[in-house]
């Protein structure tokens, strides 16, 4: 099993373009989650979804849009990138019931 | 506001001796707690996870202990090895499929 997959691990981006940070996970998890981590700072949720079509905010959610068309992506959206979403950005899974999350490598973002 | 503190930004260790890594909450509706280790350019994994229904949980070398009353917990690592060196991250939950609210990370160096 591969567990949670994030493409790309490393992306440099100007203001004022746009992304997508990719997730997968194969475990059939319903819960999928979207976490920034800054320098020094513990983990911020941005987005999360309970199921397939259900997206809610977290605590940071500016800036930022998801989607949850199949259990298994839950994709980021950076519509417009500001120096301060230059982070590491982390997806996270959870099986129903449980409440252990399973982590994806994470996604390092340089907004110049 | 931080609902979840860890107030040692890092600790030092030798090889053998025992490490306890300290966390603080302040939202008494928190029942679930768990513990993450991250190594660099990784995700977290999960280490272990301590209801509020219980003071204390043991798994191998890991021992995480809970005091509701003073809204403390800690990590106990015997013996500790230079394989533990790692930013430790505790987190908690308010219901068993909450989402997870981070402390800013303790890390921890294990010296042989």
């Amino acid at each position: 099993n591969a567990g949670v997959t994030q493409t790309p691990k490393f992306r440099i981006l100007k203001i004022g373009q746009s992304m997508t940070l990719q997730c997968t996970q194969d475990m059939n998890h319903n819960y999928m989650y979207w976490y920034r981590q800054d320098p020094g700072m513990g983990l911020k949720l941005i987005y999360y979804s309970v199921g397939a079509g259900i997206t809610d905010k977290g605590e940071v959610p500016n800036g930022y849009n998801v989607s949850r068309s199949t259990t298994e992506d839950f994709p980021l959206r950076l519509e417009l990138a500001a120096p301060s979403q230059t982070s590491v950005y982390f997806c996270a899974s959870v099986r129903t019931g449980y409440t252990e999350a399973f982590f994806g490598q994470g996604t390092r973002l340089t907004v110049v | 506001d931080q609902q979840v503190k860890q107030n040692s930004p890092s600790l030092s260790v030798q090889e053998g001796r025992i490490s306890i890594l300290n966390c603080d909450y302040t939202n008494s509706m928190f029942d679930y707690f768990l513990w993450y280790k991250k190594y660099p350019a990784e995700g977290p994994t999960f280490l272990i996870s301590i209801s509020s229904i219980k003071d204390k949980n043991e798994d191998g070398r890991f021992t995480v202990f809970l005091n509701k009353s003073a809204k403390h917990l800690s990590l106990h690592i015997v013996p500790s090895q230079p394989g533990d060196s790692a930013v430790y991250f505790c987190a908690a939950t308010r219901g068993s499929q909450g989402n997870l609210i981070f402390g800013k990370g303790t890390k921890l160096s294990v010296k042989p």
